[in-house]
């Protein structure tokens, strides 16, 4: 079993912030971590797959980067818009076919 | 191209019924992973399928659950005697390759048991 943990669990915003939270597993088998927004009522949505230590990401406002050596992914939102407002998740393929998922942050954007 | 479909999108069963639960993945992918989420709970990995092969099925629980990929049609995860703890969403997502390749969920199907 892989032990994928997310922070923080939950997180209010103001329109217009930045903001970024993390997702933390165990460095050793590393094989790709994998980003999803997922909004209430819908289905996750791939952001990105990160497959090397440096690796940085872009889509629009949002970007990640990945600590492979330490077993680290950040997510950032750059001026957070109502239409950010979903749960982010993180999740990694373990030794087998596996896939491990955090539990999630839960970001709110006030406008 | 249509994305990963799932149907029904809403199932409700009485205890000891069967649920069948269908995924039609993206067209070009032939690996598809079913996942479950039980209420206040993340997503949890139950099965993994390639084209008329069970690959790693380690997260399904070992009696009453099944799945299959067959080569013509969809995936299917089949609960036999549902019990009231198998209510849940389900979703399945499907990929090109496996691990390093982004996944595309389906809208999930909600599984109630009365």
């Amino acid at each position: 079993i892989l032990n994928v943990e997310q922070s923080p669990q939950s997180l209010h915003v103001q329109e217009g912030d930045s903001t970024n939270f993390t997702c933390s597993f165990p460095s050793s088998n590393f094989y790709a971590l994998h980003w999803y927004r997922w909004e209430t009522a819908k289905s996750p949505e791939a952001l990105f797959v990160m497959t090397l230590n440096g690796d940085e990401k872009k889509k629009g406002r949002i970007s990640a980067t990945l600590n492979t050596k330490e077993g680290y992914s950040y997510l950032y939102i750059k001026g957070s818009q109502p239409e950010d407002s979903a749960t982010y998740l993180c999740a990694l393929p373990g030794t087998g076919n596996q896939f491990y998922f955090g539990t999630g942050t839960s970001l709110t954007v006030i406008p | 191209n249509a994305g990963v479909m799932q149907n029904p999108r809403h199932l409700v069963r009485r205890r000891g019924q069967e649920a069948r639960l269908r995924c039609s993945p993206m067209k070009g992918h032939s690996h598809v992973y079913w996942y479950r989420q039980l209420p206040e709970e993340g997503l949890k990995f139950m099965v993994y399928l390639q084209k008329e092969n069970i690959i790693d099925e380690s997260g399904m629980p070992k009696e009453r659950f099944s799945a299959e990929f067959p080569k013509e049609g969809p995936s299917i995860l089949r609960i036999q005697q549902v019990v009231r703890g198998d209510s849940a969403a389900y979703f399945c997502a499907s990929s090109r390759q496996e691990r390093t390749d982004t996944q595309y969920f389906g809208p999930g199907t909600r599984l109630t048991v009365l």
